[in-house]
Order: C-alpha cells, then sequence, then structure tokens
C-alpha cells in the first residue's frame, strides 16, 4: 500500500517558473526522500530530509518536511524544460528502515 | 563505475508462465530491494537481500520469490504469472540496511499476455 499522496498529480508551468509539489504521509518517519523519474524508467534520488530537519536545500532543489502536519513539499526554482519527469515522495518508517513507501507521484511538464 | 544494471529490458510472458529477473548492484553496496511499479503508480516494495538472505518483505503473494548471490547480485523470480503481474519491476542497491538513499536501475518491463 502507498504510504503518502502527492498534490498535485499532474503539473504543466513554463520554463523559468517554480514548480512546486506536496507530499503527505501517515506514519512517524525516520527520514523522507524526493526521487525523479523519467519516462516510467529508473528512479534517480533528488535530496533527503531526516526528521529533525525542517528544510533542505540543493541546488535549485528546496524541501520543507513539517512532521506535525505529516507533510513535505518540494520545490523546483527556475524551471526547465529538462525537468520534466515524474516526481515521487518515499518515507523510511521510524519503526521499519529499510524499505522506502513511495507516493503515487506528480507528473512535471515544463514547458519551453 | 557502473551503476545498477537489471536484464532483461523487456520481457513478455503468459499468463501461468514463471519469470526470472537479474540485478547487478553498483559497486560497493551489498543490499538489494526489489520495487513494483505498476503503469502511473509509485513503486511497491517487493523485499530486500542482505548477506544472501531476505532480510525485509512487502506484501507480495509467495509467488514473488528471490535470491542474493555471494557476488551481492539478485534474482527476482515470479510464479504462476497473472495478468496484474504486468509491471516495471524496478531493483535498487544500498551501501547499508538503513533506509538511506538508494540507487535504482532501469527497470524491467514486464508484460503478462
Amino acid at each position: 500500500s502507498q504510504q503518502g499522496e502527492e498534490d498535485p498529480q499532474a503539473l504543466s508551468i513554463q520554463e523559468g517558473e517554480n514548480a512546486t509539489m506536496n507530499c503527505s504521509y501517515k506514519t512517524s518517519i525516520n527520514n523522507l526522500q524526493w526521487y525523479r523519474q523519467n519516462s516510467g524508467r529508473g528512479l534517480v534520488h533528488l535530496i533527503l530530509i531526516r526528521s529533525n530537519e525542517r528544510e533542505k536545500h540543493s541546488g535549485r532543489l528546496r524541501v520543507t518536511l513539517d512532521t506535525s502536519k505529516k507533510s513535505s513539499s518540494l520545490l523546483i526554482t527556475a524551471s526547465r524544460a529538462a525537468d520534466t519527469a515524474s516526481y515521487f515522495c518515499a518515507t523510511v518508517s521510524s519503526g521499519n528502515t529499510g524499505k522506502l513507501i513511495f507516493g503515487q507521484g506528480t507528473t512535471l511538464q515544463v514547458k519551453p | 563505475d557502473a551503476g545498477v544494471t537489471q536484464s532483461p529490458t523487456h520481457l513478455i510472458k503468459t499468463r501461468g508462465q514463471q519469470v526470472t529477473l537479474r540485478c547487478s548492484p553498483k559497486s560497493g553496496h551489498d543490499t538489494v530491494s526489489w520495487y513494483q511499479q505498476a503503469l502511473g503508480q509509485g513503486p511497491q516494495f517487493i523485499f530486500q537481500y542482505y548477506e544472501e538472505e531476505e532480510r525485509q518483505r512487502g506484501n507480495f503473494p509467495d509467488r514473488f520469490s528471490g535470491h542474493q548471490f555471494p557476488n551481492y547480485s539478485s534474482e527476482l523470480n515470479v510464479n504462476a504469472l497473472l495478468l496484474g503481474d504486468s509491471a516495471l519491476y524496478l531493483c535498487a542497491s544500498s551501501p547499508v540496511r538503513g533506509g538511506e538513499k538508494l540507487f535504482f536501475g532501469s527497470g524491467t518491463q514486464l508484460s503478462v499476455l
């Protein structure tokens, strides 16, 4: 079963705009990760935020985590056509490290 | 340095058949996990192998089984295939068992007719 829900399911923006995706989850977590998937192939790890962290940055990516609301957001700034992909959040539960539970993903289209 | 490699890339089987998918982890990684991704869904955890043993298992029937070899490579076997087994099967490796970031292969697209 899926741990979380992502919102929106699909997002279409123009190049240069910012893209924000949200993820909600249900159980206590050890960490939350974001992955990107191009054209239904392998996933690529983007960023990991631990349960005791509130915000993390990596290049044009900014991730926030609110454990009280059991939610996270991924912001991609100054988007590029190459950012077109599906984005998934994945959680590692506090009591069950070793497996990732993925959300259903947000499909992002960046128009040139 | 090769990443995670999976074979075959695509596979077509008929109902009731058996299939074996293969995975070689990234160099230096000893833990392999398998995920099933149905069309339009997020990946679902099947199981994880470490030290040649199944360490964790998701909510999948016994028709799904696996193996890890001494060189850390792994196989996923599915018996008595059902139409619903059609999916992208992803292998992921990591250097530790503890839920840090995973490195994924490009997957095997299995179609069951």
